[in-house]
């Protein structure tokens, strides 16, 4: 099973609104990965948790605030984002950081 | 800073046809390097991944190679069929087990 499991599919939220991103993964990987991708763009990482612990933050603002609350568990915590925070967020684990990565499908986010 | 550059842009091939993607980066101090499909609005497929160490990778019809020294990679399709169309992204990874990803290249294989 090489799966990673992201909820919900799709997100649209007003710019007040405080709305979280999941991703599950049991594989038994300890490194989770949030990336960002705009229309027609490659992925962009956000942030790294490797064995539960942030290993690196991409200058992210801090209206997008992980959490990794075990091993299996990654969210994506997201409050007062802009319209142009509007993208496919992706989250990736892979069995250590210079491991294969397995993405999952994807959360479509739409600020409005 | 690592950079990566991915061509063709766009291919586009009739069924049957074997054909080859590019993919170029900048520093040579990788990790590995892995090879993506993504299908449009979904997530990322992973499809080979190569070792510094390691030259080549197959499964199946795909065949990935790696000249680390002359910072290049191959990703040969045999047989392209019309489910292979595509966005086809490959990304390097350095010792900060980030990837970095090229802009891709978007495959349409026509019937």
């Amino acid at each position: 099973d090489t799966e990673v499991t992201q909820t919900p599919k799709h997100l649209v939220m007003g710019m007040t609104n405080k709305k979280s991103l999941k991703c599950e993964q049991h594989m038994g990987h300890r490194a989770m990965y949030w990336y960002k991708q705009k229309a027609k763009k490659p992925p962009e990482l956000m942030f790294v948790y490797s064995y539960e612990k942030l290993s690196i933050n991409e200058s992210v603002p801090s209206r997008f605030s992980p959490e990794c609350p075990n091993s299996s568990l990654l969210n994506l915590h997201l409050h007062a984002l802009q319209p142009e925070d509007s993208a496919l967020y992706l989250c990736a684990s892979s069995q250590d950081v210079w491991a294969e990565a397995f993405f999952g499908q994807g959360t479509r986010l739409t600020v409005v | 800073k690592q950079e990566v550059t991915q061509i063709p842009a766009a291919l586009s091939v009739p069924e049957g046809e074997n054909l080859v993607l590019n993919c170029s980066f900048t520093d040579s101090a990788i990790y590995n390097l892995q090879w993506f499909r993504q299908d449009p609005g979904k997530g990322l497929t992973s499809l080979l991944l190569i070792q510094s160490s390691q030259r080549e990778q197959t499964s199946g019809r795909l065949n990935a190679s790696l000249d680390k020294s002359s910072g290049r990679s191959t990703l040969y399709i045999a047989a392209s069929q019309p489910g292979d169309s595509a966005t086809y992204l490959c990304a390097v990874e350095g010792n900060t087990g980030k990837l970095i990803f090229g802009q891709g290249t978007t495959l349409q294989v026509k019937p």
